[in-house]
């Protein structure tokens, strides 16, 4: 049973760099067949996709994020990553990581998500 | 990249049936056969109740079932329990650009 696990500070301030790390347990993260992504979901809103990467590295990102945002994969530690940078208060979230079946494009597992704060 | 468009909201008694609807266009739903919907409760994270339109994983209900016609696809859940009072949320793919769009969410209400 894969399980995902979001990590990273709860507080970052205007024009900084939000990161975020998921440690996936219970299955490789260099496996075939999946895309490993962040969504987030400001309070009371609903859910927005961030961003994807497939085993490979090939990544791909929400155009409304306007290049500010990064994820990263480290294999050896079985951990991606997601870098935003110049955050503002309206990157003020829960931030989920999620596994998604490639072929079929759905969201099979997810991280309990983080909640992060955007203030000075 | 535009949201899929559901009602805010639902409501039916125990017992009952309720229908959530996912309007998209022929760039989504309407091109793609990978809808899925997910249940979130509040404080938790989103749950997947249905994947390619209808198929449903191992331990979610035959209660719930989903179905598309163009560019809209549907979640019905029948004999509604308090346990299903959550958000419902859907989701396509919409292409290689784009990978996916979200639905706005339903929150469905037990009466």
């Amino acid at each position: 049973q894969v399980q995902l696990q979001e990590s990273g500070p709860g507080l970052v301030k205007p024009s900084q760099t939000l990161s975020l790390t998921c440690n996936v347990s219970g299955g490789s993260i260099s496996s075939g067949n999946y895309y490993w992504t962040w969504i987030r979901q400001p309070a009371g809103k609903g859910l927005e996709w961030i961003g994807r990467m497939y085993t490979t590295g090939n990544t791909k990102y929400n155009p409304s994020l306007k290049s500010r945002a990064t994820i990263l994969v480290d294999t050896s530690k079985n951990q991606f990553s997601l870098r935003l940078t110049s955050v503002t208060a309206a990157d003020t979230a829960v931030y989920y990581c999620a596994r998604v079946r490639a072929m079929q494009v759905y969201f099979d597992c997810w991280g309990q998500g983080t909640l992060v704060t955007v203030s000075s | 990249q535009s949201a899929l468009t559901q009602p805010p909201s639902a409501s039916g008694s125990p017992g009952q049936s309720v229908t959530i609807s996912c309007t998209g266009t022929t760039n989504d739903v309407g091109d793609y056969n990978y809808v899925s919907w997910y249940q979130q409760h509040p404080g938790k994270a989103p749950k997947l109740m249905i994947y390619e339109v209808y198929k449903r994983p191992s331990g979610v209900p035959d209660r719930f079932s989903g179905s598309k016609s163009g560019d809209t696809a549907s979640l019905t859940v029948s004999g509604l329990q308090a346990d299903d009072e959550a958000d419902y949320y859907c989701t396509s793919y919409a292409g290689s650009n784009d990978f996916v769009v979200f639905g706005g969410g339903t929150k469905v209400t037990v009466l």
